[in-house]
C-alpha cells in the first residue's frame, strides 16, 4: 500500500527553528510537494521537490533523499503567522498526490 | 472570478436527500479533482478529472458522482446523502506543467444529518 507519515502535531517557540519530517513509501516517485493549510481554509502551495537535495524560499527550505524515502520542511525565524497544518504530499507513479494526514504546528510566543 | 470558487460554503443535508457541490475555475486548467478532508486523515481523492469530457475513480469514489462538460466545470453528486459522507470537501484543478501543482477553492464543508 501507499503511506505518507508525518508527526501529528509539534510546538515550536516564536523566532526559533522546526523541521516538520515526511516519510514515505509509495508505488512510484515523481515528485514531492509541502502545503500549508491555515485552519478552516485551503491548502496553499509551499514547495516541490523532485530531485534530491535542498530547495531553499525565504525562511521556508525543504529537502529531499529519494533513496530514503524522506523529506523534511524547515521553517526558520518562527513567526505566529506559521501556525498552520503542513501536508506533505507524494506524486505517485500514477502522476496522482497522495497525501499525508498533516502536521499541526503550534507556535508559542 | 479569480481561481476556484466553489458552492456552498457550507451545508447541512438530511440523509437521503441528494446534493451537488459546485466548483468553477477560470485558470484554463484541464486537470480538476475533488477531495474530502476528514480530521486526521490526509486529503482522500474522490474523483478526477483530466480534461473536459473525460473523468476517473479516486481512492473513495462510492457514493459519489461527477461530471466534465466543460473546462470550468466540475460539479460533484451525492445521489443520497449518509452521515460518513460529512466532511470538508474541497475541489482543486492543476496547470499540467511537469510539475502540476495543485490550485485548491476554499471548500464545502457538508454536514449529513
Amino acid at each position: 500500500g501507499q503511506n505518507i507519515d508525518q508527526p501529528t502535531e509539534m510546538t515550536a517557540t516564536e523566532g526559533a527553528i522546526v523541521q516538520i519530517n515526511c516519510t514515505y513509501q509509495t508505488s512510484g516517485f515523481n515528485g514531492l510537494f509541502w502545503y500549508q493549510q491555515h485552519a478552516g481554509e485551503a491548502p496553499t502551495f509551499l514547495s516541490y521537490n523532485v530531485l534530491d537535495g535542498l530547495e531553499e524560499k525565504g525562511r521556508f527550505s525543504s529537502f529531499l533523499s529519494r533513496s530514503k524515502g524522506y523529506s523534511y520542511l524547515l521553517l526558520k525565524e518562527l513567526q505566529m503567522k506559521d501556525s498552520a497544518s503542513y501536508l506533505c504530499a507524494v506524486k505517485d507513479s500514477n502522476y496522482q498526490l497522495i497525501w499525508g494526514a498533516g502536521t499541526k504546528l503550534i507556535i508559542k510566543p | 472570478i479569480a481561481g476556484i470558487t466553489q458552492a456552498p460554503t457550507s451545508q447541512i443535508l438530511a440523509a437521503g436527500r441528494r446534493m451537488t457541490l459546485r466548483c468553477t475555475q477560470d485558470m484554463r486548467h484541464n486537470a480538476m479533482y475533488w477531495y474530502r478532508q476528514d480530521l486526521g486523515l490526509g486529503l482522500r481523492l474522490i474523483h478526477y478529472s483530466n480534461t473536459a469530457g473525460t473523468t476517473g475513480k479516486g481512492e473513495v469514489p462510492d457514493g459519489y458522482s461527477v461530471s466534465r462538460a466543460n473546462t470550468d466545470d466540475f460539479p460533484l453528486t451525492l445521489a443520497s446523502a449518509v452521515p460518513s459522507q460529512t466532511s470538508v470537501y474541497f475541489c482543486a484543478s492543476s496547470d499540467g506543467t511537469e510539475r502540476n501543482e495543485q490550485f485548491f477553492g476554499p471548500g464545502t464543508r457538508l454536514t449529513v444529518l
